[in-house]
């Protein structure tokens, strides 16, 4: 049981803000979420994570809707390197991060 | 600047045999973990460590064992091969139990 749900796959055009939606309608008040990537089978590589406000970093941007059932990672001007398989999951600090499917990320130029 | 290095990067083993695989990290982090991924999946949880000595099981730990003898490493043995346990293997590393985690390069095992 991932515990979220996001789309299998998703397509962006290159220099255009990617959007990926994530579902976790069940979260409860002490969990973060938190987004990781992963490019052709590489180790994943962490993005972000948040609790309740919106964050920001070098690599995105999440947004938290305010009843906390839902977030958006944004990519604001994705390129080909961007091309990935995205997870997004709920943490509550017992060691374990469920991994889902994932939604692959299709970049084209 | 290594990370979080993993060796070997490919391996066959035989339907019995064992193997470690290593992981090594030199980042001062206390937090370890291994994962395995089959393919078209998410990451599961073999087994992790929050300090030198201190080990738990994951989601699927039957088949693996691990130990921590130091912070920089964790190694996981795979006693007596099965087809089953042909996968990738992620060894992980965190600094605090909230932080993101750093990644390997991964594992590629089959087992024939």
């Amino acid at each position: 049981d991932a515990k979220t749900t996001q789309p299998p796959s998703m397509d962006c055009a290159e220099g255009r803000a990617a959007n990926l939606p994530c579902n976790h309608s069940t979260i409860s008040g002490n969990e973060y979420v938190y987004w990781y990537r992963q490019i052709h089978s590489q180790g994943p590589q962490y993005i972000i994570h948040g609790l309740k406000n919106n964050e920001t970093n070098e690599m995105a941007s999440l947004i938290i809707t305010e009843d906390r059932k839902s977030s958006t990672l944004i990519l604001p001007h994705a390129t080909l390197r961007d091309t990935a398989v995205y997870y997004c999951m709920r943490w509550w600090g017992n060691y374990q991060l469920i991994w889902g499917a994932g939604t692959k990320l299709i970049i084209k130029p | 600047n290594a990370g979080v290095t993993q060796t070997p990067k490919f391996r066959i083993l035989k339907i019995g045999q064992s193997m470690t695989l290593q992981c090594a990290q030199d980042m001062n982090h206390n937090y370890m973990y291994w994962y395995r991924q089959d393919p078209g999946m998410g990451l599961k949880l073999i087994y992790y460590s929050v300090g030198a000595g201190i080990t738990d099981k994951g989601e699927v730990p039957n088949g693996y064992n691990v130990s921590r003898s130091t912070t920089e490493d964790f190694p996981l043995r795979l006693e007596l091969a099965a087809p089953s346990q042909t996968s990738v293997y992620f060894c992980a590393t965190q600094l605090t139990g909230g932080g993101g985690y750093t990644f390997g390069s991964g594992t590629r095992l089959t087992v024939v």
